[in-house]
């Protein structure tokens, strides 16, 4: 079992809609998790961080987190073009002395159709 | 806004040579990474370092040594190319990984001919 897991995609909406974009982990006891936007051909950058069971809004994005059931999802409303990217999902483990790693999922293709 | 500098954006390199990629950062991190990204295999830990002249490997560290003499920089070393290393290489940093994440460079990307 990979240890963060998402949908490699295409994920295609169209402007305007909300596109949902998801997560899991194996390990319980993960203490950070954070979505990155990487566009093609650039570095990815950080658009959301979330510690907490719940949700967590800034503009148009919201990540929600539920540990229950390791599961970790990024919300984006009104989505534009420029929102086309393929979104990271990142998680710090909780191994033995471990506050450095962040352990990678392989990235969601989102296409937001004008 | 941390800066991650990476000093240059394309190579091109023969196999067999001896290749040089460096990074800079500008806030005092103590955290330094090195990635490669392939399609279809993701971001994937070379070597990473936590302190000058202290490194320890990542998931993939053959055929390849890294330096890290000041703290603002952190140097990735193809000890002799080959094309398989042929990639895209992204140099991250971090105060506190677990509060913060990563901050990435640009990216490096390197093709061994």
């Amino acid at each position: 079992q990979k240890e963060v897991e998402q949908n490699s995609g295409p994920l295609s909406v169209p402007e305007g809609a909300i596109a949902s974009l998801n997560c899991t982990y194996s390990d319980r006891g993960s203490q950070s998790f954070f979505w990155y936007r990487q566009y093609s051909g650039k570095s990815p950058e950080l658009i959301m961080s979330i510690y907490s069971n719940g949700d967590k809004e800034d503009g148009r994005f919201t990540a929600q987190l539920n540990k229950a059931s390791q599961y970790v999802s990024l919300l984006i409303r009104d989505s534009q073009p420029s929102d086309s990217a393929t979104y990271l999902c990142a998680v710090n483990p909780l191994y033995a002395g471990n506050n450095r790693k962040l352990i990678w999922g392989l990235g969601t293709s989102l296409a937001v159709n004008p | 806004d941390v800066k991650v500098t990476q000093s240059s954006r394309y190579l091109v390199k023969r196999t067999g040579e001896k290749v040089f990629l460096e990074c800079v950062q500008d806030m005092d991190h103590e955290n330094m990474f090195w990635y490669r990204q392939d399609p279809g295999l993701g971001l994937r830990l070379i070597y990473f370092s936590y302190d000058v002249k202290m490194k320890e490997k990542g998931d993939i560290p053959e055929g390849y040594s890294v330096s890290r003499e000041k703290k603002e920089r952190f140097s990735l070393i193809l000890e002799s190319a080959s094309t398989n290393q042929t990639s895209m290489y992204l140099c991250a940093s971090s105060l506190n990984p677990r509060a913060e994440g990563y901050t990435f460079g640009s990216g490096t990307r390197l093709t061994v001919v």
